[in-house]
């Protein structure tokens, strides 16, 4: 069975400072892995995905991933963010034959001006 | 217009009362879900359909129904409510294609509130 963990629940960043959001998983076979962001009284959006090929994958708005078999890790980052970067990010995995998506816990990144 | 829409947004409902929560798509693709999100456990797969004719449980499908009308429509019924069901909970769509890499669409989400 997959999980996923998320291990900051919540992450403070001032504006224009860089931020990374942790994302580990547990599978025994090949994964796709996803990121997908809430805002405030919205739905999911999805931000970026990894499907095979580069382990860098960048998304919208400015977020990149790196996939790291090794550590089975996804953590989503981005260089320099913005208020309206404010929101809930949800890690989310899925199983190359199966059916269903798993996600984590979700982060609640805030940025202070 | 919303690719993915919700009805209602909101309900408030007693103990014990039956609740059906509405999902249309026009994206035109097969498959539909149904999440709910509480705080701190993120979301969770409540039964998913692939198309009008399949229809499987997720991972906490007990207390809740389905029903897939058409291909657009995709209802959850909670048949006899009770507070622990109180959450925010999501409808999504994706394309069906030979391998599971799809994109899953969101609708705006239902706050349903279980007194």
């Amino acid at each position: 069975a997959q999980s996923v963990t998320q291990l900051d629940s919540q992450v403070p960043v001032f504006e224009e400072a860089p931020v990374e959001l942790r994302c580990n998983y547990s599978s025994s076979v090949s994964v796709y892995l996803f990121w997908y962001v809430q805002y405030p009284n919205q739905g999911l959006q999805l931000l970026l995905k990894y499907l095979s090929g580069s382990t860098l994958v960048k998304g919208i708005n400015g977020f990149e991933a790196e996939f790291n078999k090794s550590q089975t890790s996804f953590h989503l980052r981005k260089p320099s963010v913005h208020i309206s970067d404010t929101a809930e990010y949800f890690c989310a995995v899925t199983r190359n034959t199966g059916n269903q998506f798993y996600f984590g816990t979700g982060t609640s990144l805030t940025v202070i001006p | 217009d919303a690719d993915v829409t919700q009805t209602p947004r909101n309900r408030i409902t007693k103990t014990g009362k039956r609740i059906m929560l509405e999902c249309s798509q026009t994206k035109g693709h097969d498959r539909m879900y149904w999440y709910r999100q509480d705080p701190g456990l993120g979301l969770r797969l409540i039964y998913y359909s692939f198309d009008v004719k399949d229809i499987n449980k997720g991972e906490i499908s007990d207390g809740y129904s389905v029903s897939r009308q058409a291909q657009a429509k995709f209802s959850l019924s909670l048949e006899s409510a009770i507070p622990n069901q109180t959450a925010l909970y999501f409808c999504a769509t994706s394309e069906s294609t030979r391998e599971p890499q799809e994109t899953q669409y969101f609708g705006p989400g239902t706050r349903l509130l279980v007194l």
